[in-house]
């Protein structure tokens, strides 16, 4: 099956700071990535969508400024959590569609725990 | 707007019984619905996807069924033992917006 990997896994950081996280697919190539953040025992929220060679497509209420996206080739995005705060502190998810197999199925990273300090 | 609903929020049965999730959705216009289970501190492992024209999809002791035109997704979990403990999610992808939408989940434990 298609495998998403995410870096790192975990990380700490202290306020003000910027973090970035990487998602990639080992063994396909994705024009669409997903980020989703997800707070203690809470469901996955979309973030945004992020689309290869264009700009990313935020949801209501995420702030472009402060969370970055890059797909930078077909088989990388980036999220940099800028001037992290404490509430920023989350599991951030990636996921991506394979474009082979069944349509729309989705191929999840195994999370990044980011806290902020 | 499409909402994803998932009943009950907690459920605790003894081990070998057999027991049903329910998932339900306020828009049909779905391409698929896939359930997720999720260790705590973990990501998402995916067990079963149904395709809109499907009616259900079996792995093992996992069943899951598929009513689009009623908005409604059973998984289906036969002789559940301890290690079935998790959260299980459901989350259907939608046609247009072309995003997943997930459910607030289940979270099960199965008492030895």
């Amino acid at each position: 099956g298609a495998v998403v990997s995410q870096h790192p896994s975990w990380v700490i950081c202290k306020s003000g700071t910027s973090v970035k996280i990487e998602c990639r697919s080992l063994d396909f190539q994705a024009t669409t990535m997903f980020w989703y953040r997800q707070f203690p025992k809470q469901s996955l929220m979309l973030m945004a969508t992020s689309n290869e060679g264009s700009k990313a497509t935020y949801e209501q209420g995420v702030e472009k400024d402060k969370f970055l996206i890059n797909h930078a080739s077909l088989t990388l995005s980036t999220l940099t959590v800028t001037s992290a705060h404490p509430e920023d502190s989350s599991f951030y998810i990636c996921s991506a569609p394979s474009l082979r197999g069944t349509p729309y199925e989705q191929y999840f990273g195994p999370g990044t725990r980011l806290t902020v300090t | 707007k499409q909402e994803v609903t998932q009943i009950p929020a907690a459920l605790s049965v003894p081990e070998g019984e057999n027991l049903v999730l329910n998932c339900s959705f306020t828009d049909s216009a779905i391409y698929n619905l896939q359930w997720f289970r999720q260790d705590p501190g973990k990501g998402l492992t995916s067990l079963l996807l149904i395709q809109s024209s499907q009616r259900e999809q079996t792995s093992g002791r996992l069943n899951a069924s598929l009513d689009k035109s009623s908005g409604r997704s059973t998984l289906y979990i036969a002789a559940s033992q301890p290690g079935d403990s998790a959260t299980y999610l459901c989350a259907v992808f939608i046609q247009g917006a072309q995003k997943l939408v997930f459910g607030q989940g289940t979270r099960l434990t199965i008492n030895p």
